[in-house]
């Protein structure tokens, strides 16, 4: 079965440092991955999404992630954290019928 | 375009009560996902609902939660019978049809709505 771990349930990084939020899968062959982001009390927003045409993609906000199958990750990152990037990050999995399955999410704590 | 919304966004039932949770999907869209946030859970899918249908409720616990999406109006969750461990976020996507299982770009692509929390006292 399809399934994400992400590592981290909490990050924590000073205003313009890097972000790595970490994500490995387990699966023969993913066709698909996503990262979601949810702000407090808000449903959560696509990111960016892995659909097998490039293994760097590039979603909204600066960030981006990197499909490596030979780690079996899907790591998100940005060069430089800004104030309004702290939120809640999850990685997912689509399955049969497209349900998909999230890892356990990363809070994302940004200092000044 | 109106996104994925959902009514209410805060609910309050005592236990024993029912509660009922409301989803439109976006304009076009005929997949409904239902996924619940649990404290220290994390998110779990419930059940998946096209128009007059459910397709997969692998994710539903067995008694006193039901889901239907009639041919008009909004999908509904329904929960009888509260008990405080019903008490969490409940979130509901939407995606276009013809999405689910094919390889294009957009497959799988889910919109979710602001969610519903439910507090049950």
């Amino acid at each position: 079965a399809q399934s994400v771990t992400q590592l981290g349930s909490h990050v924590s990084v000073s205003e313009g440092a890097l972000v790595l939020l970490r994500c490995n899968y387990s699966s023969s062959v993913p066709p698909y991955l996503f990262w979601y982001v949810q702000y407090p009390n808000q449903g959560l927003q696509l990111l960016l999404k892995y659909t097998s045409a490039a293994t760097l993609v590039k979603g909204i906000n600066g960030f981006e992630a990197e499909f490596k199958k030979s780690e079996t990750s899907f790591h998100l990152t940005k060069p430089s954290a800004h104030m309004s990037d702290a939120a809640e990050y999850f990685c997912a999995a689509p399955s049969s019928y497209g349900k998909l399955t999230f890892g356990q999410g990363t809070i994302l704590t940004v200092h000044p | 375009n109106a996104g994925v919304m959902q009514n209410p966004r805060h609910l309050v039932r005592r236990r024993g009560q029912e509660a009922r949770l409301r989803c439109s999907p976006m304009k076009g869209h005929s997949h409904v996902y239902w996924y619940r946030q649990l404290p220290e859970e994390g998110l779990k899918f419930m059940v998946y609902l096209q128009k007059e249908n459910i397709i997969d409720e692998s994710g539903m616990p067995k008694e006193r939660f039901s889901a239907e999406f009639p041919k008009e109006g909004p999908s509904i969750l329904r929960i009888q019978q509260v008990v405080r461990g019903d008490s969490a976020a409940y979130f509901c996507a939407s995606s276009p049809p013809g999405r689910q299982q094919t390889g294009t770009s957009g497959v799988y692509e889910q919109y979710f709505g602001p969610g519903t929390r439910l507090t049950v006292t």
